[in-house]
């Protein structure tokens, strides 16, 4: 089955520096890659997600990349704010096939100011 | 907006105790999850649901079963509560299996 590596555990980063998870993934059948942000006290909320048929996608300060070939996908914060500290989490799962999301072990952020 | 809620948001009970955690949805989702967060874990799947009545097993459902009588409504049991289930439990929504999830503010769950 489906198995993501999320790397690292965690990251401090200086306000306005930016901050980049890495994830990867196993099953080359996997083609949705969705990012969860989880405050403290919340569920994990999703904040930006990319399919297999793109290799980038950018919203705002946020953007994902994608490496088919390697299977792995990365999240990449600029100019990074006090309220991006929150633990992130990668998943992956096959679009339409009924596939469950398979998660990353989480990354916690922490932007100091 | 979609909102999930759970019954609790923190719960203390005692080793072989019977616990029900129970999950409600809003948005007509046919899909309902429940995962367990543990530190340098992520997120594991314990059971979902994709209908009314039906369920299926996720990578860790030892310990624990499921019930969903009424299609906004989804609640993990504990049959008899163990230290090792001490736990953030989250439950989550989808309209579509392998989608994107709404998840509920969790529940910390200590059993001592």
């Amino acid at each position: 089955g489906e198995n993501v590596e999320q790397h690292p555990s965690t990251l401090s980063v200086q306000e306005g520096d930016s901050a980049v998870i890495k994830c990867t993934y196993s099953d080359s059948a996997s083609n949705y890659f969705p990012w969860y942000k989880q405050e403290l006290g919340k569920g994990p909320q999703l904040i930006i997600d990319i399919r297999s048929n793109v290799g980038e996608k950018k919203d705002q300060r946020i953007a994902v990349t994608l490496n088919k070939t390697a299977k792995h996908f990365s999240l990449h914060i600029t100019e990074t704010q006090p309220e991006d500290s929150a633990v992130y989490f990668c998943a992956a799962s096959v679009w339409g096939q009924g596939g469950k999301l398979i998660f990353g072990q989480g990354t916690e952020l922490s932007v100091k100011p | 907006d979609v909102k999930v809620t759970q019954s609790s948001r923190y719960l203390v009970k005692r080793t072989g105790e019977k616990v029900f955690l129970e999950c409600v949805q809003d948005m007509d989702h046919e899909n309902m999850f429940w995962y367990r967060q543990d530190p340098g874990l992520g997120l594991r799947l314990i059971y979902f649901s994709y209908d009314v009545k039906m369920k299926e097993k996720g990578d860790i459902p030892e310990g624990y079963s499921v019930s969903r009588e009424k299609k906004e409504r989804f609640s993990l049991i504990l049959e008899s509560a163990s230290t090792n289930q001490t736990s953030m439990y989250l439950c989550a929504s989808s309209f579509v299996v392998g989608h994107e999830q709404y998840f509920g503010p969790g529940t910390r769950l200590t059993v001592t």
